[in-house]
């Protein structure tokens, strides 16, 4: 199984909503990440996480939390978000962080703040 | 990370080769060129990548400079399928900046019959 997989597919959320984002993948990988991709861009680093433990934070503001449960589960929480916050976003994930193996991406979870 | 530079679109026809360039001329010795490829809609998918020696998957063809200042990506029989956006990038192994893949704007390959 080389797949990972991302819910909801699309999100309409109120700038005063709270949502979370779900990421899931059975690889056995060690490290996993959330992108941000904003439309006719290249994808952005947001988080990394290796070990289940926050390793990587590319100053991303408080409104976006990520939280990893477990070595297959990563999460991000979304609340009180902006219109400009609208974006594709992406998890992926490699095998862990400090070597060279791939990252696998999943389809990503298309946001609009409303 | 060493920066690279590729051409922003692309056409080729379909059953044709498509070489894809990349310009990575500050790249120093421990870094690795990687293509990842995105098609719309999609996550980005890992393609291949290499150091110094030329490498093939079954996917497409890796082919360095001997100076590591360039590489070029082929894909040697270009099916409507592959038309995405084509990502070089250029990554530390091992590295501080740990498992970050630092996109540049890419090429946009159009296959067309």
């Amino acid at each position: 199984d080389t797949e990972v997989t991302q819910t909801p597919k699309h999100l309409v959320m109120g700038m005063t909503n709270k949502k979370s984002l779900k990421c899931e993948q059975h690889m056995g990988h060690r490290a996993m990440y959330w992108y941000k991709q904003k439309a006719k861009k290249p994808p952005e680093l947001m988080f990394v996480y290796s070990y289940e433990k926050l390793s990587i934070n590319e100053s991303v503001p408080s409104r976006f939390s990520p939280e990893c449960p477990n070595s297959s589960l990563l999460n991000l929480h979304l609340h009180a978000l902006q219109p400009e916050d609208s974006a594709l976003y992406l998890c992926a994930s490699s095998q862990d962080g400090d070597s060279f193996y791939e990252q696998y991406f999943g389809p990503g979870t298309r946001l609009t703040v409303t | 990370d060493a920066k690279t530079t590729q051409p922003p679109s692309m056409d080729c026809a379909e059953g044709r080769a498509a070489n894809l360039p990349c310009n990575h001329s500050t790249i120093s010795g421990n870094e690795y060129v990687y293509w990842y490829r995105q098609i719309h809609s999609q996550g980005p998918q890992y393609i291949i990548h290499g150091l110094k020696n030329n490498e093939t998957n079954e996917m497409a063809s890796l082919i360095i400079t001997e100076d590591r200042k360039s590489s070029t990506l082929i894909l040697p029989h270009a099916t409507l399928r592959d038309t995405a956006v084509y990502y070089c990038i250029v990554r530390v192994e091992p590295t501080d900046s740990w498992g970050k893949l630092q996109f540049g704007a890419g090429t946009q390959v159009v296959v067309t019959p």
